[in-house]
């Protein structure tokens, strides 16, 4: 199965940037990366998705580097609220499965 | 407001008793899904339907059991061959099957052994 590896944890004081990096070695050519975020006792909750070079959203950005082999959740300003597990994803070719690994814990401190 | 909705939130389980997790979507999607999530994991999939009539087993189907008759409703079976049940369930649905779709996810159903 396609596999990713992102930082277990992660700090942040409030108002910071944050970056979250997540490989992906075994990526293919028609894959696309995905994060989710996800609060306690919640289902995942969809942040942002893309494929090469940069996306942005109103809640985050994403950057691919040209190899495809990593990607960046940057999260600008965190608030006490972006306290959350972020998973990154993407799917084997021809999948229709999407595999989740553990997530960064991601914890803002006041 | 569109979405997904399971129920109930919190539910227990005899040993020996199949239990049934309801999952019900008004977001007009083909494609819905059942995981799984132990503490501190990711999480695992258990069924996924592409399309009503159709269900494909995901990674860790032992046990379970899905139906999809209609469109709308996806619910999970977990039977008294699961060894294991005590886990948070969450549904999830997508326009189509494709992996590239985003997935909109339930709020869970946690699932207990008594």
């Amino acid at each position: 199965l396609a596999k990713t590896t992102q930082p277990i944890s992660m700090d942040s004081y409030e108002g910071q940037e944050v970056n979250i990096t997540c490989s992906h070695n075994n990526i293919a050519t028609n894959d696309y990366i995905t994060w989710y975020q996800q609060f306690p006792s919640q289902g995942p909750r969809f942040i942002i998705q893309g494929y090469k070079t940069k996306v942005t959203n109103e809640v985050a950005s994403l950057f691919i580097p040209a190899d495809r082999k990593s990607s960046t959740l940057s999260l600008p300003r965190v608030s006490l609220s972006d306290t959350a597990v972020y998973y990154c994803l993407f799917s084997g070719a021809g999948s229709y499965q999407l595999t989740f690994g553990k997530g960064t814990k991601l914890s803002v401190i006041p | 407001d569109g979405g997904i909705t399971q129920s109930p939130k919190y539910l227990f389980r005899k040993e020996g008793q199949n239990v049934t997790l309801s999952c019900e979507q008004n977001l007009n999607h083909d494609a819905m899904y059942w995981y799984r999530q132990d503490p501190g994991q990711g999480l695992r999939l258990i069924y996924y339907s592409q399309i009503v009539n159709d269900f494909q087993k995901g990674d860790i189907a032992e046990g379970y059991s899905v139906s999809r008759e209609k469109k709308e409703s996806f619910p999970l079976t977990v039977t008294s061959a699961q060894k294991n049940p005590t886990a948070f369930y969450l549904c999830a649905s997508s326009v189509t099957g494709a992996s590239n779709q985003p997935q909109h996810f339930g709020d869970g159903t946690r699932l207990s052994i008594l």
